[in-house]
């Protein structure tokens, strides 16, 4: 139990397009979801929490207009990455909190972008 | 503030050695402390956690980690290395003050020659 996938698992898109990514919970209800980014050999950064049917909270230094965050369901969340530009390339990752277990969090397998 | 240090940035063990992968914390209240493995262009994987109790915490794998209070550690151990657990390391805590923005250590990569 407590799978966590994403899509696309990757992703080319040209300079100035969107790119939407999907993380849904498969087998339970996540209250709670997390957005990380990661860069090549660094650790996790988290972007942003998102609980279902309420706005997203940013870390300091995200753009909130840039890096989009949409709970609408128990199982779905989506980051959608606006006018994207070639440092927006990364590895993004996000995890969800089940609703009856509060410690661990679930890991999708990711997201890698690149901006051409 | 919270925050983590893994202090290795990549450890080398021979395959049936033991193995140890540091990592120290700094919480405000009581912490919880995480173990996750990444293997490449993979998401991270929950190896164990500590919350209360035994200092002692038994993992997937056969990993192992102990909670010491007075050093701010939770070393990761396994008593026999394979090859195949050669990957990325993360160390992760929150508090338990109410939030839970968690941050991750930089991470250590682990090798195990055969």
């Amino acid at each position: 139990g407590a799978v966590v996938s994403q899509h696309p698992s990757w992703v080319i898109c040209k300079s100035g397009t969107s790119v939407k990514i999907e993380c849904r919970s498969l087998d339970f209800q996540a209250t709670t979801m997390f957005w990380y980014r990661q860069f090549p050999k660094q650790s996790l950064m988290l972007m942003a929490t998102s609980n279902e049917g309420s706005k997203a909270t940013y870390e300091q230094g995200v753009e909130k207009d840039k890096f989009l965050i949409n709970h609408a369901s128990l199982t779905l969340s989506t980051l959608t990455v606006t006018s994207a530009h070639p440092e927006d390339s990364s590895f993004y990752i996000c995890s969800a909190r089940r609703a009856a277990i509060t410690e661990t969090q679930y890991f999708g397998p990711g997201t890698r972008l690149l901006v051409l | 503030a919270q925050s983590v240090a893994q202090p290795e940035d990549q450890v080398n063990v021979a395959e049936g050695n033991p193995l140890t992968v540091k990592c120290t914390y700094s919480v405000s209240g009581n912490p919880y402390l995480f173990w996750y493995v990444q293997y490449p262009n993979r998401g991270l994987q929950f190896l164990l956690k500590y919350i209360t109790g035994d200092n002692l915490v038994k993992g997937s794998y056969g990993f192992e980690a102990e909670f010491n209070k007075s050093q701010t550690s939770f070393h990761l151990k396994k008593p026999s290395a394979l090859v195949s657990d050669s990957a990325l390391y993360f160390c992760a805590v929150r508090d338990d003050t109410g939030g839970f923005k968690t941050i991750f250590g930089a991470g250590t990569r682990l090798f195990v020659k055969a």
